[in-house]
């Protein structure tokens, strides 16, 4: 099964600031990653899939990049909204579909 | 609008039997393979199983393979998960997912609590 790793594991950041949030596949899944927001109590939100699209309704300001086993989420000018746990999903070799451990963002 | 209800958790010891139903509106289900994942407390999530969407096809993480068995009914628009012999890493919450993307999951349910405890 292919091994998600995601770092940092916590990120502090300012609002109004960027935040990049890195996640690494032990082979590689082409572009066939995505990116999850989780907020306590609520179920993941789908912010990008095919490790580049948005989903349906996410802001501009969420972007993906990466290919292979590289991948990043970069939130430009972060809102209090924002403030979450992030994982990633390889679905490129499935199944198991595998999620990496999750990068909390929280408020400096 | 799209809406994913799970229901059926609850405690139960172990060895023991649960399923889950995960109740679908807002789309049809029947156009798409849905997923149930689950999240032990505190921890990250886990894939546990996906169907087909016309349920001819089932595959399922090999910590749940031959304890656990997603069906689906789509003339209810609704998904299900028999759970057998359940042990204490069952313990989790179990959300069921929609999946356009080919295993990428656009909707998610709010999730039901499973807790396997003596």
């Amino acid at each position: 099964e292919i091994v998600m790793t995601q770092s940092p594991a916590t990120l502090s950041v300012s609002p109004g600031e960027s935040a990049t949030l890195s996640c690494r596949a032990s082979q590689s899944v082409s572009s066939n990653l995505a990116w999850y927001q989780q907020k306590p109590g609520q179920a993941p939100r789908l912010l990008i899939y095919g490790a580049s699209s948005r989903a349906t309704g996410v802001p501009a300001r969420f972007s993906g990049s990466g290919s292979g086993t590289e991948f990043t989420l970069t939130i430009s000018s972060l809102q209090s909204e924002d403030f979450a746990v992030y994982f990633c999903q390889q679905y490129n070799k499935w199944p198991p579909v595998t999620f990496g451990g999750g990068t909390k963002v929280e408020s400096k | 609008q799209v809406q994913l209800v799970e229901s059926g958790g609850g405690v139960v010891q172990p060895g023991r039997s649960l399923r889950l139903s995960c109740a679908a509106s807002g789309f049809s289900s029947s156009s798409y393979p849905m997923h149930w994942v689950r999240q032990a407390p505190g921890k990250g999530l886990e894939w546990v199983a996906v169907i087909s969407y016309d349920g001819s096809n089932k595959y399922y993480a090999d910590s749940v393979k031959g304890r656990f068995t997603i069906s689906r009914d789509n003339s209810k628009n609704t998904l299900y998960l028999q759970m057998n012999s359940l042990r204490s890493e069952d313990t989790a919450v179990y959300s069921c997912a929609r999946d356009p993307h080919g295993g990428a999951f656009d909707y998610w349910g709010q999730g039901t609590l499973v807790a396997v405890s003596s």
